[in-house]
């Protein structure tokens, strides 16, 4: 089934504790992004990637890392985790290079205490 | 920045009911795309538009690209519950690389 998957679905975390959210999809796309979801804010965009090696900054980049050494892999990393990084976290990916039609994983909810 | 602005936030209808939501932009897009998010889920493609004027429907759904390319509309036809959920509009900013996001319209069905 194509899907895009992330791990953990949940997590409890306290503040400084580095953590990482893994993105992984089966359908070799090249584009992939992470978003966070705030009430009232919508889906803001923090990383994406073009293809391997290429990752570029969205909207709101600050307190987030990411890699891309494999075209199915996309893990985010919060090197210092802050209570102001509590959200909802996406990733998607899309055929292509290019961010139109994305597909969605099922997202993590992150708290940080 | 591009800011893309939904209205209306909240809607809650009548199951049968038609309804029309909309984006708009102080920016020019070239691309339009409707996403829809069942709760707990993430978000998923409904339409994706690419030329300014287009109409496109999908089943009930219908949605148009407009001609100043700074805003686009949604309708969904005769509502039934699973129309629940929030729905957004999205765009690529500068380059085709970026995505905006609107805040979403929060669509209730009562049965």
């Amino acid at each position: 089934e194509a899907q895009v998957t992330q791990n953990p679905r949940y997590l409890i975390t306290v503040t400084g504790k580095k953590l990482t959210v893994t993105c992984s999809q089966n359908m070799n796309h090249e584009y992939m992004s992470w978003y966070r979801q705030d009430p009232g804010l919508g889906l803001r965009q923090i990383y994406y990637s073009m293809n391997v090696e290429v990752t570029d900054k969205g909207d709101v980049p600050e307190g987030y890392k990411v890699s891309r050494k494999e075209k199915r892999n996309f893990p985010l990393i919060l090197e210092s985790p802050s209570p102001n990084q509590t959200s909802l976290y996406f990733c998607a990916s899309s055929l292509g290079d290019t961010a139109y039609e994305q597909y969605f994983g099922p997202g993590t909810r992150l708290t940080v205490t | 920045g591009q800011q893309l602005n939904q209205s209306p936030q909240s809607m809650f209808i009548q199951e049968g009911e038609d309804v029309s939501m909309n984006c708009t932009s102080s920016s020019i897009f070239n691309t339009w795309l409707w996403y829809k998010q069942d709760p707990g889920e993430g978000p998923v493609l409904l339409i994706a538009l690419y030329k300014a004027g287009e109409l496109t429907s999908n089943g009930r759904l219908t949605a148009q690209f407009g001609i100043t390319r700074k805003d686009s509309f949604l309708n969904i036809s005769a509502s039934i519950p699973s129309d629940v959920g929030i729905y957004f509009c999205a765009g690529p900013r500068y380059n085709n690389n970026d995505m905006r996001f609107g805040a979403g319209t929060r669509l209730t069905v009562k049965p």
